[in-house]
């Protein structure tokens, strides 16, 4: 089964910074590459799919790239709401398989 | 609107069995495939298993493979996990969850609340 590797597992910043999370495909799986975001206490939500489309609703400062089985999150400029973990899954087929996953804290 | 209400969880000692139930509404259920992820205390996310819309095509993942079953009951509009042989890592929040496409394998739009199930002696 392909594996998901997300980096770094937790990171912390200033507001306003931007930040990078990275998932890697252990194999390729075209651009079946979503984003979660999971704030504390709360269920996941859906930030990203096709590996750069933002989903309905999240806001403009989420972007999502990929280069080959590299696939990156943005948060172009860091919100205290942005405190959650977030989290990368595969869906180019069963099993569709998460990332460990990456705490984003403030500074 | 899509409402996914998930219950069954509970307390269960290794080796036991429980099956936990999701109630659907706001949508065409029959229409669309149904998934189940689970997320152990403090833990990530993990996906569990997916159903397709007629209930034909099933799929799981390694760790609950041979022991969990996912079925659904279009006329009831429910999805169900029949989980056998539990052991105490299977301890986590299951939910129900789904996107409104005639895809098998999509990102999820719709979660549930969760229900807890606890392997514990």
């Amino acid at each position: 089964d392909i594996q998901m590797t997300q980096s770094p597992s937790s990171l912390s910043a200033s507001v306003g910074d931007r930040v990078t999370i990275t998932c890697r495909a252990s194999q390729g799986i075209s651009n079946y590459l979503a984003w979660y975001q999971q704030q504390p206490g709360k269920l996941p939500k859906l930030l990203i799919y096709a590996a750069s489309t933002l989903q309905s609703g999240a806001p403009a400062r989420f972007s999502g790239s990929q280069s080959g089985t590299d696939f990156t999150l943005t948060i172009s400029s860091l919100q205290p709401e942005d405190v959650a973990t977030y989290f990368c899954q595969k869906y180019d087929s069963a099993p569709l398989t998460f990332g460990g996953g990456t705490k984003v804290e403030i500074k | 609107q899509v409402q996914l209400v998930e219950s069954g969880g509970g307390v269960v000692q290794p080796g036991r069995s429980l099956r936990v139930t999701c109630a659907a509404s706001g949508f065409t259920f029959r229409s669309y495939a149904m998934h189940w992820v689970r997320q152990a205390p403090g833990k990530g996310l993990e996906w569990v298993a997916v159903i397709s819309y007629d209930g034909y095509n099933k799929y799981y993942a390694d760790s609950v493979k041979g022991r969990f079953t996912i079925s659904r009951d279009n006329s009831k509009n429910t999805l169900s996990l029949q989980m056998n042989s539990l052991r105490a890592e299977d301890t986590a929040v299951y939910y129900c969850a789904n996107s409104i496409t005639a895809a098998l394998s999509w990102p999820f739009e719709y979660w549930g609340q969760g229900t807890l199930v606890t392997v514990s002696s």
